[in-house]
């Protein structure tokens, strides 16, 4: 089946840990790519996006992610996370339109940041 | 600029009961879309619109479920009869193309009683 996948659901870090996770998707062609954050109690906001060019990303926050096709993977990272980045994490990929368009999101990673 | 804005923020009911849900999209975005989000399934989308017109709601679970987008501003989601497993917090969200990054709204938090 058609998926995104994010490999851990809960992520536990102490402040200034490096941060990378990981997101895989099964399409083949052409994908836009994101990465949604939620805040505890909030709604979902855009970190960051990749539609096409430089592989390589940077969002909101010191957030970024690496497109890799041959690996069909959108990976988030941060050198350095804080405790204000507790939340949970989404990867999300849409398609070209004519093969349904819509946003299909990864399961979450929630990720813990201990002060 | 006002964001996404949705009605109720919270929402207490006795099953059986009908619950509407409202969203206002952001002003000249084309599309709108209804997700569901809860612990066991994560996020679900459940249909979406473009220029008013239900464009997939495949992923609507069931015939209790209905949508509506009578125009560009207001969309309801509607819930007839509510069941308890309908508890869940529902997010609007809006975008200007099918895939521009998605503005959400704060979500509805739906309780079933």
């Amino acid at each position: 089946a058609q998926s995104v996948s994010q490999h851990n659901h809960h992520v536990i870090l102490s402040e200034a840990a490096s941060l990378e996770l990981g997101c895989n998707y099964s399409y083949g062609g052409t994908v836009n790519l994101f990465w949604y954050v939620q805040y505890p109690g909030q709604h979902l906001q855009l970190l960051l996006k990749y539609f096409s060019g430089d592989p390589l990303v940077k969002g909101i926050k010191g957030f970024e992610a690496e497109f890799i096709k041959s690996k069909f993977s959108f990976n988030l990272r941060k050198p350095s996370v804080q405790w204000s980045d507790t939340a949970e994490y989404f990867c999300a990929v849409t398609r070209d339109y004519n093969q349904g368009g819509k946003l299909i999101f990864g399961q979450g990673t929630e990720l813990s940041v201990k002060p | 600029d006002a964001g996404v804005i949705q009605s109720p923020r919270h929402e207490v009911t006795e099953m059986g009961q009908e619950v509407t849900l409202r969203c206002k999209p952001i002003s000249g975005h084309d599309y709108l879309f209804w997700y569901r989000q809860t612990m066991m399934r994560g996020l679900e989308l459940l249909i979406y619109f473009n220029n008013n017109v239900p464009i997939d709601d495949s992923g609507m679970p069931e015939d209790r479920f209905s949508a509506k987008m009578p125009n560009a501003s207001f969309s309801t989601l509607k819930i007839q009869p509510s069941e308890p497993r309908d508890s869940a917090v529902y997010f609007c969200a809006s975008s200007p193309q099918y895939n521009q990054p998605q503005h959400f709204g704060d979500g509805t938090r739906l309780s079933i009683l």
